[in-house]
């Protein structure tokens, strides 16, 4: 167990959904990121949070937000999904003094 | 800007030989540097990273990487290959922001180990 945990492990949904995935971070990082996954895109990093706020920003769709909560916590939501949402979705968190990231183990998800 | 290119998308190797999966890196500043492992259906587990100290890193399960600064470089090797390696590898390279660090990845190395 890494520490980061992600649910759920797996999600199935159809075009035109909306889901929410959540991340909690390891205890006592301030930092969360996500991370896309696909075959074609390889790792695509997607946004980052620091403490509640919105850090850096990768390559996020407009039909996709995020947010942190006040206990850590993150939330990516997918909405209107298409197909090609269809991926793993990783968070990872980190301190600040930290080098590199401790990966969650993904939530895959499938739209069909 | 940093990027990393990941020179073999797939390397195969026969028990008990040696592996290389090799690295280059482009950074406007002082990298650092990671591997990571990702098995089938799991998440990515840090391997070993570079911090600009030793250039020989040692990371788990017997893999090491050699940073070279003159090369732009930063190779994975394993002296002995075992069947639990086979996995999908990323070379890592990190950008710090004020809040934590931006990964950038690599496309990835297949290693396949036959018996």
């Amino acid at each position: 167990d890494s520490g980061v945990t992600q649910t759920p492990k797996h999600l199935i949904t159809a075009t035109g959904q909306r889901v929410t995935l959540r991340c909690s971070p390891r205890s006592g990082d301030l930092s969360v990121y996500w991370y896309q996954q696909s075959l074609d895109q390889g790792l695509q990093f997607l946004i980052q949070y620091y403490n509640g706020e919105e850090r850096a920003k990768g390559n996020i769709l407009e039909r996709f937000s995020a947010q942190q909560f006040p206990d850590l916590h993150s939330e990516l939501n997918l909405s209107s999904l298409e197909l090609g949402d269809s991926a793993l979705y990783f968070c990872a968190s980190s301190r600040v003094t930290d080098y590199g990231y401790t990966f969650g183990s993904g939530t895959r998800l499938t739209v069909v | 800007a940093q990027s990393v290119t990941q020179l073999d998308s797939h390397v195969s190797v026969s028990e008990g030989t040696p592996v290389l999966l090799r690295c280059n890196y482009s950074s406007s500043y002082s990298p650092s540097l990671f591997w990571y492992v990702q098995h089938p259906n799991k998440g990515l587990q840090l391997l070993l990273k570079y911090t600009s100290a030793a250039t020989l890193v040692k990371g788990i399960n017997g893999f090491e990487a050699e940073f070279k600064k003159s090369e732009t470089s930063f190779h994975l090797t394993k002296p002995s290959a075992h069947m639990s390696d086979a996995a999908e590898y990323f070379c890592v390279v990190s950008r710090s922001n004020n809040a934590g660090n931006m990964l950038t990845f690599g496309g990835g190395t297949r290693l396949m180990v036959k018996p």
